[in-house]
């Protein structure tokens, strides 16, 4: 099992560029969840699917921010224009059936110049 | 919000039992306890959960009052990759539900 897959590792931007995070979770599981992390605000839940329809979206900041999961092996999120302060350490997890445990996947560390 | 609260930061000496409080005194009767650590730069680890019995695997124990309100991980001989943030959540155990963390322990192991 390769575990939660997430691509890119690392993002570099420019202000104002459209940014998209991607995720593949674990094959079989049926919740999908997008966290942020910085150092000031800690570990914050963004957004959640099941069975790929949106749950839960309220951690979303704002409206340059979208996440779609089109089927149940992939997902993305999408800044749109992207802004310095949405620098910051973005991780995908999936859980299965139950949802029991979170498995989370390496991250992508985006950094907006 | 989370709704637990743990200490800021912990020390232990290597070897020696690390043992990591949390506080959830407004926990519901369906709700589990669990309990994942970030080693730094990573993403978080799942290591223990439980509901009200006292819980073993090879990483760790946790023991859980009776009352439910409080419950305490043990990691029985703390090593330097033990080093970590280290969170307890309480959730209900289905899907639809959210893991929410709060700002965790950090857990420095010392030689």
């Amino acid at each position: 099992d390769a575990g939660v897959i997430q691509s890119p590792r690392h993002e570099v931007t420019e202000m104002g560029q459209e940014v998209t995070l991607r995720c593949k979770p674990i094959s079989g599981h049926n919740s999908l969840f997008w966290y942020r992390q910085t150092m000031m605000r800690g570990l914050e839940l963004l957004i959640y699917f099941n069975n790929n329809v949106p749950i839960d979206d309220s951690g979303m900041p704002e409206d340059r921010f979208s996440a779609k999961m089109p089927n149940a092996s992939f997902s993305t999120l999408k800044i749109q224009p992207s802004e310095p302060r949405d620098s910051a350490v973005y991780f995908c997890a999936s859980s299965g059936t139950g949802a029991e445990k979170l498995f989370f996947g390496s991250g992508t560390q985006l950094s907006v110049l | 919000d989370a709704k637990t609260t743990q200490p800021p930061s912990m020390d232990c000496a290597e070897g020696r039992a690390a043992n990591l409080p949390c506080n959830h005194s407004t926990i519901s009767g369906n709700e589990y306890v669990y309990w994942y650590r970030q080693i730094h730069s990573q993403g978080p680890q799942y290591i223990i959960h439980g509901l009200k019995n006292n819980e073993t695997n090879e990483m760790a124990s946790l023991i859980i009052t009776e009352d439910r309100k409080s419950s305490t991980l043990i990691l029985p001989h703390a090593t330097l990759r033990d080093t970590a943030v280290y969170y307890c959540i309480v959730r209900v155990d289905n899907y639809g539900q959210n893991f929410v963390f709060g700002p965790g322990t950090r857990l420095s192991v010392l030689p």
